[in-house]
């Protein structure tokens, strides 16, 4: 059964470096999403990808993270310069389209930040 | 704004009982709802989707129901097992826009006990 997979498990970086979270949406989804689960918290919204470019983000989605397709399997999100804040879970998702289809989900990264 | 919240944020069950979760929201414009199981540490899977023309959706022993009007979904588990036993979460995709994005609720943690 297809399925989202996300690189690597778990990842522990120090304060102010740069994280690339990496996923492989099933292959022939066309919308792409990233979100993030902080320990104890409500799984929350990022960004949303499609045809190229951000469709929608939220306010967490700030200037200190991008993503990118950087060819047709990989969609990547980047942490430029990590906060303590930033630890949490970080999920990838995809649907094929934006009906009332599913969404599916990887089985996340965990980002700790020391 | 939309808010998702679940009710009991925690639940333990001897096994063999059938149970309910809930799950409401505060804005009745959704497009449709879905049911994830978050088993410790692990991504979500998802469970259901019930389109907001639905009112019942069914996979094996679960049930979704979704009365969209008041702003509720109940997920019901029959004859639960102690594999039952993971975080379930509801999230509800917003009418407005069309990026698919999902809005979650907290979840509610269900123990079975054999």
């Amino acid at each position: 059964e297809p399925e989202v997979t996300q690189t690597p498990s778990h990842q522990v970086t120090q304060m102010g470096q740069e994280v690339i979270l990496r996923c492989v949406p099933i292959s022939n989804h066309l919308y792409f999403y990233w979100y993030r689960q902080i320990l104890g918290q409500k799984v929350e919204f990022l960004v949303s990808f499609y045809n190229n470019e951000i469709s929608e983000k939220s306010e967490i989605f700030d200037d200190q993270f991008s993503v990118e397709r950087p060819d047709g399997s990989n969609f990547t999100l980047k942490i430029r310069s990590t906060k303590l804040e930033d630890s949490a879970m970080y999920f990838c998702a995809s649907r094929v389209q934006t009906g009332n289809t599913e969404a599916f989900f990887g089985q996340g990264t965990r980002l700790t930040v020391v | 704004k939309q808010e998702v919240t679940q009710i009991p944020a925690a639940l333990s069950v001897p096994e063999g009982e059938n149970l309910v979760l809930n799950c409401s929201f505060t804005d009745s414009a959704i497009y449709n709802l879905q049911w994830f199981r978050q088993d410790p540490g692990k991504g979500l899977t998802s469970l259901l989707l019930i389109q907001s023309s639905q009112r019942e959706q069914t996979s094996g022993r679960l049930n979704a129901s979704l009365d969209k009007s008041s702003g509720r979904s109940t997920l019901y588990i029959a004859a639960s097992q102690p594999g039952d036993s993971a975080t379930y979460l509801c999230a509800v995709r917003p009418w407005s826009g069309n990026t698919g994005k999902l809005i979650f609720g907290q979840g509610t943690t269900l123990q079975v006990k054999p």
